[in-house]
C-alpha cells in the first residue's frame, strides 16, 4: 500500500505569495494533520483534521489555513508568505483518529526568497 | 503548556556498540509517546508507539521504554549499524484529545562510524 504522498517536493516562492501544498492519506485514514519544521528544531503542530472537521489547530497565524476533502485529502493554505515561512512541511495521517499512530509524508521543502 | 527534551543532541559512536537516546516530558498526562526517525531533508519514520497504560515495546533492536510518572521515555538500540545514523524525534500526545497534535523534542543527531 502507499504511504502519505505530499506534493509538490520542493517549491520557491517570493514574500507575499500564496501557496498550496497538498496530502493525501494513508487509504482508509480518515483523520490528515500538518506540521512545519524549520532547520535544526521538531515538527512544530499547525492543524488536525479527522472526518473532514477541524479537529485541533496549533499557535500559527490566520495566514495558515487548511481544508480536508471527501477523499480525506487535504491542502494546506499560506498566504502573504514571509521568509520565516521556509520549512519542510509535513502532512501526518492515522487510521483512528487524532490520538493513534501518526505516519508521515516525505514533506514539501518551501524557500521563501 | 507541553515541553520535550531530547538528550544528547548528538552522538557519535563506533559500529557495534548498545546505545541510549534519552526523551524527558513535562507535563505526564500524556495519551502515547512515538519515536520516530528521520534521515537528512525526509520525512519522518515511526519506529515504536508506547500507549501511556504500557512500560516498553520492542521492534527488532530497538526497544523503548516509558515511565509517565517521572516524564521519561528511552530509546534503546542494540548492535548499532552505519544504517541507523538518522536524527531520531520523540514526540508526545496529550490525553485530552488530541486537539493538540504531536509535541516533539528537538530530536537526537546520531552517527554511527564505520
Amino acid at each position: 500500500d502507499a504511504g502519505v504522498t505530499q506534493s509538490p517536493t520542493h517549491l520557491i516562492k517570493t514574500r507575499g505569495q500564496q501557496v498550496t501544498l497538498r496530502c493525501s492519506p494513508i487509504s482508509g485514514h480518515k483523520s490528515v494533520s500538518w506540521y512545519q519544521q524549520v532547520l535544526g528544531q521538531g515538527p512544530q503542530f499547525i492543524f488536525q483534521y479527522y472526518e473532514k472537521e477541524e479537529r485541533g489547530r496549533g499557535n500559527f497565524p490566520d495566514r495558515f489555513s487548511a481544508r480536508q476533502f471527501p477523499n480525506y485529502s487535504s491542502e494546506l493554505n499560506v498566504n502573504a508568505l514571509l521568509l520565516g515561512d521556509s520549512a519542510l512541511y509535513l502532512c501526518a495521517s492515522s487510521l483512528l483518529g487524532p490520538r493513534a499512530e501518526q505516519f508521515f509524508g516525505p514533506g514539501t521543502r518551501l524557500t521563501v526568497l | 503548556k507541553q515541553e520535550v527534551t531530547q538528550i544528547p543532541a548528538a552522538l557519535s559512536v563506533p559500529e557495534g556498540e548498545n546505545l541510549v537516546l534519552n526523551c524527558s516530558f513535562t507535563d505526564s498526562a500524556i495519551y502515547n509517546l512515538q519515536w520516530f526517525r528521520q534521515d537528512p531533508g525526509k520525512g519522518l519514520t515511526s519506529l515504536l508507539l508506547i500507549q501511556s497504560s504500557q512500560r516498553e515495546q520492542t521492534s527488532g533492536r530497538l526497544n523503548a521504554s516509558l515511565d509517565k510518572s517521572s516524564g521519561r521515555s528511552t530509546l534503546y538500540i542494540a548492535a548499532s549499524q552505519p544504517g541507523d545514523s538518522a536524527t531520531y524525534l520523540c514526540a508526545v500526545i496529550g490525553s485530552g484529545g488530541g486537539a493538540d497534535g504531536l509535541t516533539f523534542g528537538k530530536g537526537t543527531h546520531l552517527i554511527i562510524q564505520p
